[in-house]
């Protein structure tokens, strides 16, 4: 039973540039969230995804968003890139109705 | 809204002591609290979790209290091991299904031989 999988592992851009993350959830799951989580620091909910929608959303501005597929894969997207940025981003998921999150090895994004 | 504080952010043990780290929530309307287990470079591991609805749990030498009224839980690993060595979150929510997890700032863990 595969766990949830997420790519790139690493990656580097630069100021101004966008990105997009992808997360597959694991088996049998059906909800996606998103986290920052910034060196020495606690993972920080971005949004959660649902039935192709986004459900909730945390204190982080317009230039993240995000997008649910009918295989419940997902994908953060940042644009317009800042130095602040950079963090490790971790996809979690769960089964609607469940309060388990499981997360994924996360994608390490350096903006310079 | 919800705000965790998570103490103490470094702990050091010798192998075979005991370790307990607590966490304080704001939020009197959170029902579900898990703990999570980072070691370096790693995902973040679901290790135990607690409903509001019990004031324990155990999973071998891991245990967790809640005191919903003084609205703190705390983690307790007995017997620790070097492999116990890594930053443990804890973490609260309130609802089920599209809740979202807010986060301790985490403690570092070490335990030494």
């Amino acid at each position: 039973d595969a766990g949830v999988t997420q790519s790139p592992t690493h990656l580097i851009k630069t100021r101004g540039q966008q990105v997009t993350l992808r997360c597959s959830p694991k088996s049998g799951h059906d909800t996606v969230s998103w986290y920052q989580q910034a060196l020495g620091q606690g993972p920080q909910f971005i949004f959660q995804y649902y039935e192709e929608e986004e459900r909730q959303r945390g204190n982080f501005p317009d230039r993240f968003s995000g997008h649910q597929f009918p295989n419940y894969s997902s994908e953060l997207n940042v644009n317009a890139l800042l130095l602040g940025d950079s963090a490790l981003y971790l996809c979690a998921s769960t089964i609607s109705g469940r309060y388990e999150q499981y997360f994924g090895p996360g994608t390490r994004l350096t903006v310079t | 809204g919800e705000n965790v504080e998570q103490h103490p952010s470094t702990l050091s043990v010798q192998e075979g002591d005991s370790a307990v780290i607590k966490c304080t929530y704001s939020d009197s309307a959170s029902n579900y609290f898990p703990w999570y287990k980072q070691e370096l470079g790693k995902r973040p591991q679901l290790i135990i979790d607690i409903r509001s609805n019990v004031g324990e749990k155990k999973d071998q030498r891991i245990a967790v209290t809640l005191n919903k009224t003084a609205k703190h839980f705390s983690l307790h690993i007995t017997e620790t091991q070097p492999e116990d060595s890594a930053v443990y979150f804890c973490a609260a929510t309130r609802n089920t299904g599209f809740q979202k997890l807010v986060f301790g700032t985490g403690t570092r863990l070490l335990v030494s031989p």
